[in-house]
């Protein structure tokens, strides 16, 4: 089974400049997740889809960043402008369903790495 | 709000020996919780989790964790450690049910756990 597929891996913009992720999860997965990870911290939730719709963006800066879904499938991460801040690893996951149950757990792809100078 | 706490940022232990990785946990009603593995320049990996039931876990590559409710605990074990386990290991932690609330999944900050040969 092929897991969930970040592109790229690797990203160096300056400082006001906007950049885009993207995901594949895993197929047949529902939901699908953003998260932000900065040195030294554990991942936090920037965004939660249901399919394509939103089910929480509570933490995710929507004055700079974005993202969608538009298909159920594969998603988009944006953000512009970036800030210095925004340094980190941008991780995606999926997970079969939502909401509760043994098929809740979430898999990780291997991430994109920002740099923002 | 709920939080996860991991004490301790490094843990060593000697090859063979057993290691043990600490979390404790804050949560509104009953827990579900995780503990994921990352190796460097990889996203995370799912090692084990607690739903409902016995409060031993079992999980990948040998792990362990009980889940301690009166201690809010989930600590992470594994009988006998190997070079290969060192990593990053995050617990995570959400509540299994939050009414009209979010079920997002909060991580703690991350042990690096060493094993030395």
């Amino acid at each position: 089974e092929a897991g969930v597929a970040q592109s790229p891996r690797y990203k160096i913009i300056e400082k006001r400049q906007s950049v885009a992720f993207w995901c594949n999860p895993i197929s047949g997965h529902a939901t699908l997740y953003w998260y932000q990870q900065i040195l030294g911290q554990g991942p936090k939730l920037l965004i939660q889809f249901q399919n394509n719709g939103v089910v929480d963006d509570s933490q995710l800066p929507k004055d700079r960043f974005s993202a969608e879904r538009l298909k159920g499938v594969d998603s988009t991460l944006k953000i512009q402008p970036a800030k210095l801040e925004d340094s980190a690893v941008y991780l995606c996951a999926s997970s079969l369903v939502w909401g509760g149950g043994v098929q809740e757990t979430q898999y990780f792809g291997p991430g994109t790495r920002l740099l923002v100078l | 709000a709920q939080s996860v706490a991991q004490p301790e940022d490094q843990v060593n232990v000697a090859e063979g020996n057993p290691l043990t990785v600490k979390c404790t946990y804050s949560v509104s009603g009953n827990p579900y919780l995780f503990w994921y593995v990352q190796y460097p320049n990889r996203g995370l990996q799912f090692l084990l989790k607690y739903i409902t039931g016995d409060n031993l876990v079992k999980g990948s590559y040998g792990f362990e964790a009980e889940f301690n409710k009166s201690q809010t605990s989930f600590h992470l074990k594994k009988p006998s450690a190997l070079v290969s386990d060192s990593a990053l290991y995050f617990c995570a932690v959400r509540p299994a049910y939050s009414g009209a609330g979010s079920y997002q999944l909060t991580f703690g900050k991350g042990t690096k756990l060493s094993v030395i040969p």
